[in-house]
């Protein structure tokens, strides 16, 4: 099992752009998650999905959009990127009836 | 909106020592967990509690969960430089459904 993957790696965005993180995972987890960690710092909840078709809002939505149609996918939208948005995002996911969130390695978005 | 402040923020001290971290929040957790991140990657879970008073053994790591459910420590025994990272609680509330991230504490063991 790959587990939790996320791409790009690393992306330079400038204001006013738009762009999808990719997050997928293959161990047929039902929730899955979006955080945002600026430097040093604890992670915060933008979005989250407990199963395919349903997604809501966490403690950072704005300016983010998700989708989950299948299972396995769940990618995070930036439509108009500001510097604010300039962070390290993370996916996650989780079995239901476990504690346990599986983290990907990461995207680091810088916003210019 | 729930906060988990840890403390301290950053503590640098030498291989072989001992040391503490405390999580610390006025609302009640159903569960509480404990992250370490490394550098560039993802966190990586240490430990869940659930219990009131819980208290669980790593090898090297001791984690307690208070009475009250609301608050944590992480006790390192004879500190090693594979212990270096960021540490990070996170407690579920309700259904736990969504995790809040304390603040995060970066820990440095040198030679």
């Amino acid at each position: 099992n790959a587990g939790v993957t996320q791409t790009p790696k690393f992306r330079i965005l400038k204001i006013g752009q738009s762009m999808t993180l990719q997050c997928t995972q293959d161990m047929n987890h039902n929730y899955m998650y979006w955080y945002r960690q600026d430097p040093g710092m604890g992670l915060k909840l933008i979005y989250y999905s407990v199963g395919a078709g349903i997604t809501d809002k966490g403690e950072v939505p704005n300016g983010y959009n998700v989708s989950r149609s299948t299972t396995e996918d769940f990618p995070l939208r930036l439509e108009l990127a500001a510097p604010s948005q300039t962070s390290v995002y993370f996916c996650a996911s989780r079995l239901q009836g476990f504690y346990e969130q599986y983290f990907g390695p990461g995207t680091r978005l810088t916003v210019t | 909106t729930q906060l988990l402040e840890q403390s301290p923020q950053f503590l640098s001290i030498q291989e072989g020592e001992n040391l503490t971290v405390y999580c610390n929040s006025s609302s009640v957790f159903s569960s509480l967990q404990w992250y370490r991140q490394e550098p560039g990657e993802g966190p990586v879970l240490l430990v869940t509690v659930v219990t009131g008073g819980e208290v669980k053994k790593l090898k090297r790591l001791t984690f307690q969960f208070g009475d009250a459910r609301k608050d944590s420590s992480l006790h390192i025994t004879a500190a090693q430089p594979g212990d270096t990272g960021l540490y990070l609680c996170a407690g579920a509330a309700g259904g736990g459904n969504k995790l809040t991230f304390g603040t995060g504490t970066q820990l440095k063991v040198e030679l």
